[in-house]
């Protein structure tokens, strides 16, 4: 039971590199949703969809682009990465009714 | 909007000794509340949850919570702190959206980190 499964776990890009951040869970989950957490402020939502095809901005979600092609995956794209966006990087997923969300274990990303 | 205050950034306890860690919220209506946990390096996982019914909730490694609506509170609590223990906790309200049924969008606070002293 693979749950919510985050690709890379680390990664080091300098300034204006693009990248994708992987997330796939294999619970059929409707919800997905990405988060970024920096010390002393908690986690903070990024962008997150309620099914394939729909997608919605979540409270910091300016130098992020999401899609949601397929119920499974949720891919977080930096398009130029920039030095405040080292963070670390948590996906999750639930379902649509009245359940918790489900973590994945994090991409801890360094800007250089 | 729904935010979420955790007042106390560090808090240190005796092992054995009973813990308290604070949860206010604001929110126009009833929101859905959780804890989570966060091992140094790890992801989080839910301790527990409240939905609706029976105000005191009971979650997993022996944590309970009690949703006060009068004071807007969702305190965790545990009678007895193992060393196991020490971890970040994060408060977490999820405010229902139209997005369809059940669904919400959950707001963290900033977390309690907990020492444990042996």
């Amino acid at each position: 039971n693979a749950g919510v499964t985050q690709t890379p776990k680390f990664q080091v890009l300098k300034t204006g590199q693009s990248m994708t951040l992987q997330c796939a869970q294999d619970m059929n989950h409707e919800y997905m949703s990405w988060y970024r957490q920096d010390p002393g402020m908690g986690l903070r939502l990024i962008h997150y969809s309620v099914g394939a095809g729909i997608t919605d901005q979540g409270e910091v979600p300016n130098g992020y682009n999401v899609s949601r092609s397929t119920t499974e995956d949720f891919p977080l794209r930096l398009l130029s990465a920039a030095p405040s966006q080292t963070s670390v990087y948590f996906c999750a997923s639930r379902n649509s009714l009245n359940q918790p969300q489900h973590f994945g274990d994090g991409t801890r990303l360094s800007i250089l | 909007a729904q935010s979420v205050t955790q007042p106390d950034i560090h808090i240190t306890v005796s092992e054995g000794a009973s813990l308290e860690l604070r949860c206010n919220y604001s929110y126009g209506a009833t929101p859905y509340l959780f804890w989570y946990v966060q091992s140094p390096g790890q992801g989080l996982q839910l301790l527990l949850k409240y939905f609706s019914g029976d105000t005191l909730v009971q979650g997993i490694k022996g944590f309970e919570a009690e949703f006060k609506r009068s004071q807007s509170s969702f305190n965790l609590r545990k009678p007895s702190v193992h060393w196991s223990d020490a971890a970040e906790y994060f408060c977490a309200v999820g405010a229902p959206t139209y997005s369809g049924a059940g669904s919400y969008q959950l707001t963290f606070g900033k977390g309690t980190k907990l020492s444990v002293i042996p």
